[in-house]
């Protein structure tokens, strides 16, 4: 059993670039979260989503952007990188009933 | 809004030393309360809950009590291991049951454990 797989586990990109950060439950969760973790601080939410075709914002969603087209993926966009986005970040899924169980996470760096 | 609080680490213990991390939280409402446990290189894993007042979660050694009263809930674990050496997160749910918000943290305990 998977559960929550993310690519890549490592990117570096130039300031103005654009990326996908992949995310792909097999759980059958209906709730999926992107979360980014800075060094020192603990787990924002940026984004999640209670089903396909729905989702929301977090706490710091400015400069990201989301989808939910089926209930195992839930891909987290950026479309200017910028320095400031250079952190962790962490797919979940579960939620509600259920505790979150979370992928081993994508490390991106802004140069 | 809701928030978690968590002792500042680095904590350093020697092996079979008693471990306590406090975490105290702020929530309106009935919150559900977690501890998770990172490695290094990894994601976070789920390590013990408690969805209501008086619950004890327990996992591995590892006992965290939800106390109403004081909103707190407390890592222990009696006796640790050079392989506990982790970072740990206190989380909140802002509900006991059903809801889709993400969870809320603390800003972890870098705990290492010394032979």
């Amino acid at each position: 059993n998977a559960g929550v797989t993310q690519t890549p586990k490592f990117r570096i990109l130039k300031i103005g670039q654009s990326m996908t950060l992949q995310c792909t439950q097999d759980m059958n969760h209906n709730y999926m979260y992107w979360y980014r973790q800075d060094p020192g601080m603990g787990l924002k939410l940026i984004y999640y989503s209670v089903g396909a075709g729905i989702t929301d914002k977090g706490e710091v969603p400015n400069g990201y952007n989301v989808s939910r087209s089926t209930t195992e993926d839930f891909p987290l966009r950026l479309e200017l990188a910028a320095p400031s986005q250079t952190s962790v970040y962490f797919c979940a899924s579960g939620g509600g009933n259920q505790p979150q169980h979370f992928g081993d996470g994508t490390r991106l760096s802004i140069l | 809004g809701d928030s978690v609080t968590q002792m500042e680490g680095p904590v350093t213990l020697s092996e079979e030393a008693f471990l306590t991390i406090n975490c105290t939280y702020t929530a309106t409402g009935y919150p559900s309360l977690f501890w998770y446990v990172q490695y290094p290189g990894e994601g976070l894993q789920l390590l013990l809950k408690a969805t209501k007042a008086d619950d004890k979660g327990s996992n591995k050694g590892f006992e965290a009590t939800y106390r109403k009263e004081t909103t707190s809930f407390h890592l222990e674990k009696g006796s640790v291991q050079v392989s506990d050496s982790a970072v740990y997160f206190c989380a909140l749910s802002p509900y006991s049951g059903g809801g889709a918000d993400g969870l809320t943290f603390g800003k972890g305990t870098h705990l290492i454990i010394q032979p």
